[in-house]
């Protein structure tokens, strides 16, 4: 079972550069969901999604944009990269009705320098 | 947005040992979720509380929803190796903007063979 699939694990990026963070899943779920973790900080919501077509933004979604063209692809673009979105990003998916129930990515640590 | 703060921040116990961890908000929940996160993977739900006062069991580990609906309580009992990780609690108030899950910073659980 593949579940919740993220491209790439790792990336560095050199300041002003644009890059596209890659989230696939395998469950038919409707929500989605792109959050940040920085060191010793709680996971951070960037964008979500409740299904095709449908996206929202979350806490902190200042420097990125999403799309949700299926049910199953979520993307995360980065435009002008700059250090303070050096990160770890996790994609995550939910079924149904949101719960909190998450299933999550293994995750794309991304390196701004 | 809202602040969950988690506590102790790090435990380090000896293998066969209980563990009890809680986490506190500033806001009412209606939605308590427990998570483990193991280095380099995103994290993955252990138990799902949504009633005030509830105490939900997965195996060796049980969780309890505040009666105050701001904190929730997970212990571990009989602590073994695979135990060591992440516990991270979530808070999420259902009926409200979907996606709006809060997490906190987490509890690093050590456990010495």
């Amino acid at each position: 079972n593949a579940g919740v699939t993220q491209t790439p694990k790792f990336r560095i990026l050199k300041i002003g550069q644009s890059m596209t963070l890659q989230c696939a899943q395998d469950m038919n779920h409707n929500y989605m969901y792109w959050y940040r973790q920085d060191p010793g900080m709680g996971l951070k919501l960037i964008y979500y999604s409740v299904g095709a077509g449908i996206t929202d933004k979350g806490e902190v979604p200042n420097g990125y944009n999403v799309s949700r063209s299926t049910t199953e692809d979520f993307p995360l673009r980065l435009e002008l990269a700059a250090p303070s979105q050096t990160s770890v990003y996790f994609c995550a998916s939910s079924p149904g009705r949101a719960t909190g129930e998450l299933f999550f990515g293994e995750g794309s640590r991304l390196t701004v320098l | 947005g809202q602040q969950l703060n988690q506590s102790p921040q790090s435990m380090f116990i000896q293998e066969g040992e209980d563990v009890s961890m809680n986490c506190t908000s500033s806001s009412i929940f209606n939605t308590w979720l427990w998570y483990k996160q193991d280095p380099g993977e995103g994290p993955v739900l252990l138990i799902a509380l949504y009633k005030a006062g509830e105490l939900t069991s997965n195996g060796r580990l049980t969780a309890q929803f505040g009666i105050t609906r701001k904190d929730s309580f997970l212990n571990i009992s009989a602590s073994i190796p695979s135990d060591v990780g992440i516990y991270v609690c979530a808070g999420a108030v259902r009926g409200s903007t979907l996606g709006r899950l809060y997490f906190g910073r987490g509890t690093q659980l050590t456990v010495w063979p």
